[in-house]
């Protein structure tokens, strides 16, 4: 079946314009997840959603950064007034359920380069 | 607070050779482990996971790994490597009443012929 998909694959920006990226889960996964790949930090837990419940967004790096999920699926992360340091692949990721055994799949990514 | 260590950050090996990618972490509570591999410009996909049981666990592609509870490691190895095994590959832990994945910083292993 689909797998997770992101768009757009790359995004180029200025400094100061806000982005938004999309996540379209695999279909029936409750649990979605966004990460940050950069070269100085790695992979970074940003923001994690499950059902209905209140996002966990401990990972949130600054106020500049948001996510939403609309009717538990499609989710899009907002960064606002972008900035340089936000030049990175953003992964989502999603999984089945919210049980600590579950793995997650993951998309293969937004490429963002901040100008 | 949990911790990933990958302690070799480039592995270049020759094909059919065994290789090891080594793992280690920090955690004050139990933890589920996994690895996961990236091929250039893919997301990650999961080689393996150990969540309790035996402690040699297999994987895709011919991936083990064992957890080392005493050593808090959880290294991966393959016996012999192919061309197409080159890629990025991440050591990652969560707490077992957690949510998110805590990655090492990878390693990339290179195989050549």
């Amino acid at each position: 079946g689909a797998g997770v998909s992101q768009s757009p694959s790359n995004k180029v920006t200025e400094k100061g314009k806000d982005v938004e990226l999309r996540c379209d889960p695999i279909s029936g996964h409750t649990a979605l997840y966004w990460y940050r790949q950069s070269l100085g930090q790695g992979l970074e837990f940003l923001i994690y959603f499950q059902g209905n419940s209140a996002p966990d967004k401990s990972g949130l790096p600054s106020d500049r950064f948001s996510a939403e999920r609309t009717g538990g699926s499609v989710s899009t992360l907002t960064i606002q007034r972008t900035q340089q340091e936000d030049s990175a692949v953003y992964l989502c990721a999603s999984s089945p359920t919210s049980g600590v055994r579950e793995t997650q799949y993951f998309g293969p990514g937004t490429r963002l380069l901040v100008l | 607070a949990q911790s990933v260590t990958q302690l070799d950050s480039q592995v270049p090996v020759f094909e059919e050779a065994p290789v090891e990618l080594r793992c280690n972490y920090s955690s004050s509570v139990s933890v589920y482990l996994f690895w996961y591999v990236q091929y250039p410009n893919q997301g990650l996909q999961l080689l393996l996971k150990y969540l309790s049981g035996s402690t040699l666990v297999k994987g895709i592609n011919g991936f083990e790994a064992e957890f080392n509870k005493s050593q808090t490691s959880f290294h991966l190895r393959k016996p012999s490597v192919h061309i197409s095994d080159t890629a990025e590959y991440f050591c990652a832990v969560k707490e077992q009443a957690g949510t998110a994945l805590i990655f090492g910083k990878g390693t990339t292993l290179s195989v050549s012929s």
